[in-house]
């Protein structure tokens, strides 16, 4: 079974300081993986993904986010934070075959921007 | 143009009653899914429908019936409404053959069982 965990309820971080959300996964071979955000009141929204290549993928509104094989993580970065960067954000795991289509989300991480 | 709606947004509803929440997408995808969002923000995956079959039933009360009346719709209707059923219900939708494709979701509904 596949499963991924945020091992942060919440992460704080001033404003314009770099920031880390962590995910790691368990999975058999290698899945593809997700990042989503979600704004109060409001639907998941896709940020990146990682299918396959480089280990840094490059998403919406300057997010990043490392692909580490030998540790089965997947951070989320960003290098200058953002006020409007506060949401509270989903990793996500779907593995490459089977008959599961379904994303396997983590507990979520809530992203607090200080001014 | 909204990708995945939902509706209604909101539903406020009392104990005992039996309620739908209906699901559309414009996108052209085969695959429709349902996640339970629930008070401590945790997303779990009810159904999954693959060109209008069942592929997903998760451990759901079976209370819970998704109807699936063409690709493009995935409706969810729960009858003998309890208190703990008291969530947010996002409908999401996703090329199923496509694995590596990101899923598309809707803004939720805030189902309030009094």
């Amino acid at each position: 079974a596949q499963s991924v965990a945020q091992p942060e309820d919440q992460v704080n971080v001033a404003e314009g300081n770099p920031l880390t959300v962590k995910c790691t996964y368990s999975v058999s071979g290698n899945p593809y993986l997700f990042w989503y955000v979600q704004y109060p009141n409001r639907g998941l929204q896709f940020l990146l993904k990682y299918i396959t290549g480089d280990n840094l993928v490059k998403g919406s509104y300057g997010f990043e986010a490392e692909f580490n094989k030998s540790q089965t993580s997947f951070h989320l970065k960003k290098p200058s934070a953002l006020v409007s960067d506060s949401a509270l954000y989903f990793c996500a795991v779907r593995p490459r075959s089977g008959s599961a289509r379904q994303l396997t989300f983590g507990s979520g991480t809530q992203l607090t921007v200080l001014p | 143009d909204t990708a995945v709606s939902q509706t209604p947004k909101y539903l406020v509803t009392q104990m005992g009653n039996d309620k739908s929440i209906k699901c559309e997408q414009n996108l052209g995808h085969d695959t429709m899914y349902w996640y339970k969002q629930d008070s401590k923000k945790f997303l779990k995956i009810m159904f999954s429908y693959n060109n209008k079959e069942l592929i997903i039933n998760e451990t759901v009360p079976n209370r819970f019936s998704p109807k699936s009346p063409d690709k493009a719709h995935l409706n969810l209707h729960i009858n003998s409404l309890e208190l703990g059923d008291s969530a947010v219900y996002f409908c999401a939708s996703s090329q199923g053959g496509q694995l590596n494709t990101e899923a598309f979701f809707g803004q939720g509904t805030r189902l309030t069982v009094v």
